[in-house]
């Protein structure tokens, strides 16, 4: 059974960092591009990155270049996502999604998600 | 950046026809795709490729894409279609991006 579980969400200050983690099984994990889409409170959804299959291609959206950065470890299974120098407006539940692609850059839809991490940033 | 514009709600009586519209500019030459999501629940993707339907999704679920305006048609709505739906395409115009519509809220009345 196909499965993407978000840990690593949580409360943390403004100006603060945090790690989020994607555990992936039931699939070849290493086959497929990953990404981060976001989604505040109430609000719609929002991309935040792309990694390739093989991690040697990443895109941000641009309200999060120099701020986020993705990475994944194959031999775990496992999608990350830094999150530095946290925002109010970064409080948002964060899921993992898979891409019908290997690489990065390629038109596509997003085929399973995970359930998601919340993350809220506050004083 | 690119545009994708969808109406807040969308209203329906059981039995009818819902049509979600999803607009942008020259939408009709990209590939746009449109998930579902239930309150609490991660999206689901329903249409993919303007009209392709994955497994499991009803046939009364179909989609267009022409011109600026793509559109999600559900027919013989349920209670259960009760949902947000979000439009999303890939734009790669000045870096890459997957830009999703702002999703509309399906009310069955």
């Amino acid at each position: 059974q196909e499965q993407l579980v978000e840990s690593g969400g949580g409360v943390v200050q403004p100006g603060r960092s945090l790690r989020l983690s994607c555990a992936a099984s039931g699939f070849p994990f290493s086959d497929y591009a990953m990404h981060w889409v976001r989604q505040a409170p109430g609000k719609g959804l929002e991309w935040v990155a792309v990694i390739a299959y093989d991690g040697s291609s990443k895109h941000y959206a641009d309200s999060m270049k120099g701020r986020f950065t993705i990475s994944r470890d194959n031999s775990k299974n496992t999608l990350y996502v830094q999150l530095n120098n946290l925002r109010a407006e970064d409080t948002a539940v964060y899921f993992c999604a898979r891409a019908k692609s290997r690489l990065a850059e390629a038109d596509i839809y997003f085929d399973f998600w995970g359930q998601g991490a919340l993350v809220t940033v506050s004083s | 950046s690119y545009v994708l514009t969808q109406p807040p709600s969308v209203s329906v009586a059981p039995g009818k026809t819902a049509r979600i519209p999803c607009g942008g500019d020259n939408l009709g030459s990209k590939s746009v795709h449109w998930y579902q999501q239930k309150p609490g629940q991660a999206p689901v993707v329903v249409m993919y490729y303007d009209s392709d339907r994955p497994s499991g999704v009803p046939e009364r679920v179909s989609g267009s894409n022409s011109g600026n305006t793509a559109t999600l048609i559900i027919s013989r709505v349920e209670a259960g279609d009760e949902a947000d739906y979000y439009c999303q395409v890939w734009d790669s115009n000045n870096d890459v991006n997957w830009v999703f519509g702002g999703g509309t809220r399906l009310t069955v009345l």
